[in-house]
């Protein structure tokens, strides 16, 4: 079964820093999908940035970038010039291709931006 | 305007009760889904409905019932409600099925059990 796992709880930055959020996965699938989601403080979750497990090319949405090391089973989120509107908990998710699953998500991440 | 409503907002509840939560999404989109969060398990995938067909069910409990009346409805019933059931329930939807397929979230119905 999909496993995702993020580890940091929290981070703290202060903006215009680059932050990278990590994430990790489990999967017997050959072929994926990963998420990054966004729930800022109202509640609201945003679909961010997505990465294809067969694409070797890093996903870039403006100042949203991912770190995909398939071997390792790792995608991680890269924030660049943080800005304090940033701060957010950052939520992983995954999907499989070959399973009729639905996307399953890590704990997520709070991140910090402070002047 | 919010093309994903839940209603309601908010909902409290007597422990053994029931309540339906409502969800109805504007986007035209053809897969609905239910998540779950708490503060012991955030975003907890719950159903996932395509074309009003049941796809995907990690949820154990009986007591959760999926109601889909019109494709784009999937409303979700709790019976014997439980202090344990106080969460946020979202209901989410995709264009589709596939699993490239984005999330697009509603605002989220907070239950307390009391």
């Amino acid at each position: 079964a999909q496993k995702v796992t993020q580890t940091q709880t929290s981070i703290s930055v202060v903006e215009k820093t680059t932050v990278t959020m990590d994430c990790v996965y489990e999967t017997r699938d050959s072929s994926y999908f990963l998420f990054w989601y966004k729930q800022t403080a109202s509640g609201e979750i945003v679909f961010l940035i997505r990465q294809d497990s067969y694409k070797k090319e890093n996903a870039t949405v403006g100042h949203y970038s991912l770190n995909f090391q398939k071997p390792k089973s790792s995608i991680g989120l890269i924030i660049t010039a943080t800005q304090i509107e940033d701060s957010a908990v950052y939520f992983c998710a995954m999907r499989e291709r070959n399973n009729n699953n639905a996307p399953r998500f890590g704990a997520g991440t709070k991140l910090s931006v402070k002047p | 305007d919010p093309k994903i409503i839940q209603k309601p907002k908010y909902l409290v509840a007597v422990t053994g009760s029931e309540k339906i939560l409502i969800c109805e999404q504007y986007l035209g989109h053809n897969a609905m889904y239910w998540y779950r969060q708490s503060a012991k398990k955030p975003l907890e995938f719950m159903f996932s409905y395509s074309y009003q067909k049941l796809m995907d069910n990690q949820t154990a409990s009986s007591r959760f019932q999926p109601q889909s009346s019109k494709k784009n409805h999937l409303d979700l019933q709790i019976t014997a409600l439980k202090p344990d059931d106080s969460a946020t329930y979202f209901c989410a939807s995709s264009q589709d099925w596939g699993e490239e397929n984005t999330l697009y979230f509603g605002a989220g119905t907070r239950l307390s059990v009391l």
